[in-house]
């Protein structure tokens, strides 16, 4: 079945540090999403991109999607605290939009 | 306008004791699906539905059963709980495909523990 990793597991930056998550999937997906999970809480939608070699940028956050559009990648520009939580990447393939969720990145910003 | 909503929050089971889940969703979306996330993991789809009275298996399906009589509920029922079966359970739902570019709304979700 279809496989979505992210890199890396887990990343502590101090504040003001850049932070990158890479996401690679074993297929070629519709569309990929990105969510971020607090502790306790539920994923929120951050963005979804659906062009082959797309960039969105949201603030300090950039998302690029892959020519071959199996891979996705997430940077955040000088991370402050507010920037903690799981990234999870999402690929979308097949019918009923159904979403095969990447492993997550822990992130974590200290001062 | 409430989103989506999961009931219960939380429970205990016992090993062997059976259960339902709730999602309930106030926005006429066509598509829902069940999630289940175990500890640093991502949420992995146990089943889904593209309308009422219409069900498909996901991933992990395996002693987890739904319905959807109704458009805005959708059930998950655990027939006989097993410990593999403690997690974070999240429902999510979205328009039809016409509306594209529309995210999955995700419910609070469920932490059950199974004894």
């Amino acid at each position: 079945g279809q496989q979505v990793m992210q890199i890396p597991q887990y990343q502590h930056v101090q504040e003001g540090e850049d932070f990158t998550t890479y996401c690679n999937s074993s297929t070629t997906l519709s569309n990929i999403q990105w969510y971020k999970q607090r502790p306790g809480g539920h994923p929120v939608f951050l963005i979804q991109l659906v062009k082959s070699g797309e960039v969105k940028k949201q603030k300090r956050l950039t998302f690029q999607f892959g020519e071959a559009k199996k891979n996705s990648s997430l940077h955040i520009t000088a991370t402050q605290t507010t920037d903690v939580g799981t990234y999870f990447c999402a690929g979308e393939t097949g019918t009923a939009s159904k979403l095969t969720f990447g492993t997550g990145t822990r992130l974590q910003v200290t001062l | 306008n409430a989103g989506v909503t999961q009931t219960p929050k939380f429970r205990v089971l016992k090993t062997g004791q059976s259960m339902t889940l709730l999602c309930a969703q106030d926005m006429n979306h066509e598509y829902m699906y069940w999630y289940r996330q175990d500890p640093g993991m991502g949420l992995r789809l146990i089943h889904y539905s593209v309308g009422e009275g219409t069900t498909a298996k996901g991933e992990v399906p395996d002693g987890y059963n739904v319905s959807r009589l109704k458009k805005q509920n959708f059930l998950l029922g655990l027939e006989s709980a097993a410990p593999s079966q403690t997690s974070v359970y999240f429902c999510a739902s979205l328009p039809d495909r016409a509306q594209y570019d529309q995210p999955q709304h995700f419910g609070d979700g469920t932490r059950l523990s199974i004894l």
